[in-house]
């Protein structure tokens, strides 16, 4: 079957470094995304990743390691903004979207 | 720009009667996708369409229907409601449905089905 893991909540607190830890099974690969989605809104594009190793978006940075099934969203200088749902799913062999239930960030001051 | 829109921006609904959920986008994009987010689960595919003129059916695709006469508009019917329909649809839209394309996402419609 197809599955997406991640925790359902994590703290950090304002100014620190978090890691957001996914799993993925998916019936064949088509990449893997991260969105992220504040409290009552949609869902916006963070990243992508098809290949293994670690993609750099500014304070934000995604990785993939396509052997273990697993990639992690490495958020740096958190800011108080950054309280939100981030969203896994990985792309299967289809291009459709296989969703995790989401990990919930709550940043303290 | 305005994206992907979607009507209304929250229904009550008594269990039986019909009704459909609006999604057009104006950023010509070949691909789009509806979907259900309830609590505690991910995003889940009821229905797709990878270009106009065709649809396809998503995870869970039961007491939904969906039509794309047009690239821009994408509506998801529900015939008959119960109350397991109650959740927040999101309409999303790619460039096309390929790997390394972006969905976005529409604001959602937050329907409560009694």
């Amino acid at each position: 079957g197809q599955n997406i893991d991640q925790p359902t909540e994590m703290t950090a607190t304002e100014g620190a470094i978090v890691q957001i830890n996914c799993t993925y099974q998916t019936s064949g690969f088509n990449g893997l995304f991260w969105y992220q989605q504040h409290a009552g809104e949609a869902p916006t594009f963070l990243s992508y990743n098809v290949l293994d190793g670690l993609e750099e978006k500014g304070r934000f940075s995604s990785f993939l390691s396509r052997s273990k099934g697993y990639s992690y969203l490495l958020l740096k200088e958190l800011q108080m903004k950054d309280s939100a749902s981030y969203l896994c799913a990985g792309m299967d062999s289809n291009y459709q979207l296989i969703w995790g239930a989401g990990t919930k960030l709550i940043i303290k001051p | 720009t305005a994206g992907i829109t979607q009507a209304p921006t929250s229904q009550i609904l008594a269990a039986g009667r019909s009704m459909t959920l609006r999604c057009t986008q104006d950023m010509r994009h070949n691909a789009m996708y509806w979907y259900r987010q309830d609590l505690g689960l991910g995003l889940r595919l009821i229905h797709y369409s990878n270009t106009a003129g065709t649809t396809g059916k998503g995870e869970v695709p039961d007491g939904y229907s969906v039509s794309r006469a047009n690239t821009d508009d994408f509506p998801l019917t529900l015939a008959s409601a119960v109350p397991s329909q109650t959740s927040v649809y999101f309409c999303a839209s790619s460039e096309a449905a390929s790997g390394k394309e972006t969905q976005y996402f529409g604001p959602g419609t937050r329907l409560l089905v009694l």
